[in-house]
């Protein structure tokens, strides 16, 4: 298996609506990251867990909390989102955290749309 | 971790090589430099990934000057489905770090 499912692949949500975005991979990689992505903008870095660890967090508002459940999971549940979270989702995995050569793998997104 | 430049857009047609140049000045020891294809509402697919010289695959080929200040990624005899965005990125090999992406560049392929 070589690649990162990302659950549901579209999500309409209210403002005062609680969802989860669900990543999976079977990879063995060891890092996993959140970015989020606006029309016709490059990916922007949101969290990244390293060794199920979060090790980096870009200042996103807490109505985003990410979650590690395991080495092959990786959540990021909404509560209170805003119309302009609305944007692509996209999670990814590489190998080893630290490691000089490695290569992300990506997710198909999940497109969310905040009503 | 090294910032990159590319240029915003290049438009091509169908048959012909693209050569996309991507600068990264302040490139560490040990960073790498890989490219990355998104489609639109896709995921970015890892294209190429090199450290120097000149990398091969069977979609693209990547070159690195001896300096390493700069990268070129090479696509051969382009079609209408190579039309996307191209990003190049650096680093994040360390402990603590993650790629952060450029605005990339949008290649466009016509008939």
């Amino acid at each position: 298996d070589t690649e990162v499912t990302q659950t549901p692949k579209h999500l309409v949500m209210g403002m005062t609506n609680k969802k989860s975005l669900k990543c999976e991979q079977h990879m063995g990689h060891r890092a996993m990251y959140w970015y989020k992505q606006k029309a016709k903008k490059p990916p922007e870095l949101m969290f990244v867990y390293s060794y199920e660890k979060l090790s980096i967090n870009e200042s996103v508002p807490s109505r985003f909390s990410p979650e590690c459940p395991n080495s092959s999971l990786l959540n990021l549940h909404l509560h209170a989102l805003q119309p302009e979270d609305s944007a692509l989702y996209l999670c990814a995995s590489s190998q080893d955290p630290g490691q000089a050569r490695q290569s992300y793998t990506f997710g198909s997104g999940t497109r969310l749309t905040v009503v | 971790l090294a910032k990159t430049t590319q240029p915003i857009s290049m438009d091509s047609y169908e048959g012909q090589e693209v050569n996309i140049t991507c600068s990264h000045n302040n490139i560490a020891t040990n960073d790498y430099i890989t490219w990355y294809q998104q489609f639109p509402s896709q995921g970015p697919r890892f294209i190429i990934q090199g450290y120097k010289t000149k990398v091969t695959n069977e979609v693209a080929s990547l070159f690195i000057p001896a300096d390493r200040k700069s990268s070129t990624l090479s696509l051969p005899r382009v079609s209408l489905s190579d039309t996307a965005v191209y990003y190049c990125l650096v680093g994040a090999g360390q402990a603590g770090t993650a790629l952060i992406f450029g605005k990339g560049t949008t290649l466009s392929v016509s008939s």
